[in-house]
């Protein structure tokens, strides 16, 4: 059964203060990893797509990267706008379009 | 009208009443989706549609009921709900391109529903 686990559950930074996220997986065979973005009383906004491990991709102060077992969300110099939950989410060979969320990590950067 | 949108964004029902939540995606995708979303736990996969035939039902009671006209729009209807129905109920659509490719879901704002 593929599974996703994300750690920490919450983390409070100071603004400016850089950070990484942890998405750890359980897969048959990887056909994409997944970062979104929510914020309170909105649905996922979908952030990155990563497919192979090695693989990084970038957006503003964010960076994910991925391994054959974790994924990591690098959050460099954040601001209080990046506060919100970010969620990671897992595509198997198997699984045809089922995507397998992980609970989430809620973020707040305090100004 | 841009992405995907949902109506209503709040919902209260008695666990008589009967009610449909509506979706409709504005980005020419070919499938769609509904998950729930309940506090303290992730996301759950409903149902999917691919080319408004649905291709999984995952194991959700016959008290949610989807239907899809067509490629844009999907509904659930709801009727005798529990008060644990009580969640966040998210709309979602994705263009698949082929059985191996990887498909990035877009989500609309979804609707509240409250079960009393």
């Amino acid at each position: 059964e593929d599974q996703v686990t994300q750690s920490p559950e919450a983390l409070r930074l100071q603004e400016g203060e850089s950070s990484s996220l942890n998405c750890s997986y359980t897969v048959s065979g990887l056909r994409g990893l997944f970062w979104y973005r929510q914020d309170p009383g909105k649905g996922p906004e979908f952030l990155f797509t990563l497919y192979s491990a090695g693989e990084e991709k970038e957006k503003e102060r964010l960076k994910a990267t991925l391994t054959k077992k974790e994924s990591f969300l690098h959050i460099t110099a954040p601001k209080p706008e990046d506060s919100a939950t970010y969620l990671c989410a897992v595509q198997s060979v198997q699984g045809a379009q089922k995507l397998v969320f992980g609970q989430g990590t809620r973020l707040t950067i305090n100004p | 009208e841009t992405g995907v949108t949902q109506t209503p964004r709040h919902l209260v029902m008695g666990m008589t009443n009967k009610k449909s939540l509506k979706c409709e995606q504005h980005l020419g995708h070919n499938a769609m989706y509904w998950y729930k979303q309940s506090a303290k736990k992730p996301l759950e996969l409903m149902f999917v549609y691919n080319f408004k035939e649905q291709t999984e039902n995952n194991s959700v009671p016959s008290r949610f009921s989807p239907e899809c006209p067509n490629s844009s729009h999907l509904f659930l209807h709801l009727h005798t709900l529990q008060p644990e129905d009580s969640a966040l109920y998210l709309c979602a659509s994705s263009q698949v391109i082929g059985a191996g490719e990887p498909c990035e879901q877009y989500f609309g704002p979804g609707t509240r529903l409250t079960v009393t």
